[in-house]
């Protein structure tokens, strides 16, 4: 089936370290995004690629990076700069520029991130 | 710049009653579209319905119903008969279709929790 998978289901960080979040998606987007979500405070965008080796921050981009070497996947980096990672992150895909304003976003079903 | 507002933080109610969550939406685009997700428990969430801005025709679809007044700038959407299996976040989205730099990237609501008791 045609998807989006996001591991792993949940996520401890220490203190000073970094983690990453996997992406991958077989629908043949071109466009993939980050989200994070905490509670009361909706759906806030992290970073989005529209097309492979490109990508651009979203309205909370400090704190995390990300790569996009392949079409298929779109992995995020909580680097020790993030102060505050606790949440839940979400990852979704899209037909992307010119395309996709019409088109709903598919997405993962989530990675919840604690602190240690 | 395009903004979402779902006033409704959190709706309680017993099942088989029915429940109207609210969407207000502003955008300076004359197209835009206009989304419906349903985020269970388990945490991804699902495309119900999308509407776009030239087509105000109400939309019914089982139990779900969607009412989308552009003189209100309001896509309201409406459970009948509510069922525990109801019980989600439920997220309105709005997206233009000539943004700044040919990029689709949605606004969210903050979405509203439903609660459907037995």
């Amino acid at each position: 089936d045609g998807g989006i998978t996001q591991s792993p289901k949940y996520l401890f960080r220490k203190e000073g370290q970094n983690v990453t979040l996997s992406c991958e998606q077989n629908l043949n987007h071109d466009a993939m995004y980050w989200y994070r979500q905490d509670p009361g405070q909706g759906l806030r965008l992290i970073y989005y690629s529209q097309i492979v080796n490109d990508f651009q921050k979203g309205d909370i981009a400090e704190g995390y990076s990300v790569s996009r070497e392949k079409k298929e996947s779109f992995p995020l980096t909580v680097t020790s700069a993030q102060k505050n990672p606790t949440a839940f992150y979400l990852c979704a895909s899209g037909p992307g520029t010119g395309q996709g304003s019409n088109q709903p976003q598919h997405f993962g079903d989530g990675t919840r991130l604690s602190i240690l | 710049a395009q903004k979402v507002t779902q006033a409704q933080t959190e709706i309680s109610v017993v099942e088989k009653e029915d429940v109207t969550l609210d969407c207000v939406y502003e955008t300076r685009d004359t197209t835009y579209y206009l989304f419906w997700y349903k985020q269970p428990p388990s945490g991804e969430l699902v495309f119900l319905i999308r509407r776009n801005s030239f087509d105000e025709q109400n939309e019914i679809s089982g139990r779900y119903s969607w009412n989308f007044q552009k003189s209100t700038s309001s896509f309201n959407f409406t459970i009948t008969a509510s069922q525990v299996v109801d019980s989600a976040v439920y997220f309105c989205a709005l997206s233009e279709a000539h943004t700044s730099g040919g990029s689709y990237i949605p606004t969210f609501g903050r979405g509203t929790s439903l609660i459907v008791h037995p």
